[in-house]
């Protein structure tokens, strides 16, 4: 069935510092790509999404870019701050799999001034 | 716009008992799915509802169980609750069909804690 692998973590960066975090995934068809970010006692939020092939999703200073050749859909963002502290997952939203989320087991990032 | 909302944030309840879950969608959202977070197996989909109707299960026992109402509202049932069952229980709203039916939006969870 439909997959998604994320780089473990926890990952720790200096502020400022650039980030990357690692997307695969596995699916069938053409799946839709999310990235939610959740902090601390609070539940999921929608950080950016990609819909078909070469699409790049952007939103506060974060980009990913949907590469079928490699199904791959890496985060970046180019300066970190202590306030990204979070946990991070990427999902895929299949329709094949009846239109759940599915989603990869999320990269925690600490930030430090 | 409101988000999704959902009560109560935070449960204690021992083993045996049942407990119930609601959520209340972003307004115009027609879909509901409720999700399972857990430190050991991550986000795990338990079901979708969609027109009062549940129109996709996750690989869960009977013991969790769902509805909808005819506004959208959802709410989820655990029943002869289990110390494994104790979690972050997520819920999400989408809209139904069209563009951007694909996105779901979540709630800040309710927290169930099993003693």
């Amino acid at each position: 069935g439909d997959s998604v692998t994320q780089m473990e973590g926890p990952v720790t960066l200096s502020e400022e510092a650039f980030l990357t975090i690692n997307c695969t995934y596995t699916a069938t068809g053409y799946p839709s790509l999310f990235w939610y970010v959740q902090y601390p006692g609070e539940g999921l939020q929608l950080l950016l999404k990609a819909t078909k092939a070469d699409d790049k999703g952007s939103n506060k200073g974060f980009e990913a870019t949907y590469r079928k050749e490699t199904t791959s859909f890496h985060l970046e963002k180019g300066s970190v701050q202590v306030s990204d502290s979070a946990v991070y997952f990427c999902a895929l939203h299949s329709y094949n799999q009846g239109g759940k989320l599915i989603f990869g087991q999320g990269t925690e990032l600490s930030v430090k001034p | 716009k409101a988000g999704v909302t959902q009560t109560p944030r935070y449960l204690i309840k021992t083993r045996g008992q049942q407990v119930t879950l609601s959520c209340s969608p972003i307004s115009g959202h027609r879909s509901v799915s409720w999700y399972q977070q857990t430190p050991g197996q991550g986000l795990q989909f338990l079901f979708e509802y969609f027109s009062e109707t549940q129109r996709n299960k996750g690989n869960f026992p009977g013991r969790f169980s769902g509805r909808q109402f005819s506004n959208s509202r959802s709410e989820m049932n655990v029943s002869t609750l289990e110390l494994g069952d104790s979690a972050l229980y997520l819920c999400a709203s989408s809209l139904s069909v069209g563009e951007g039916a694909d996105t779901q939006y979540f709630g800040p969870g309710t927290r169930l804690t099993v003693l």
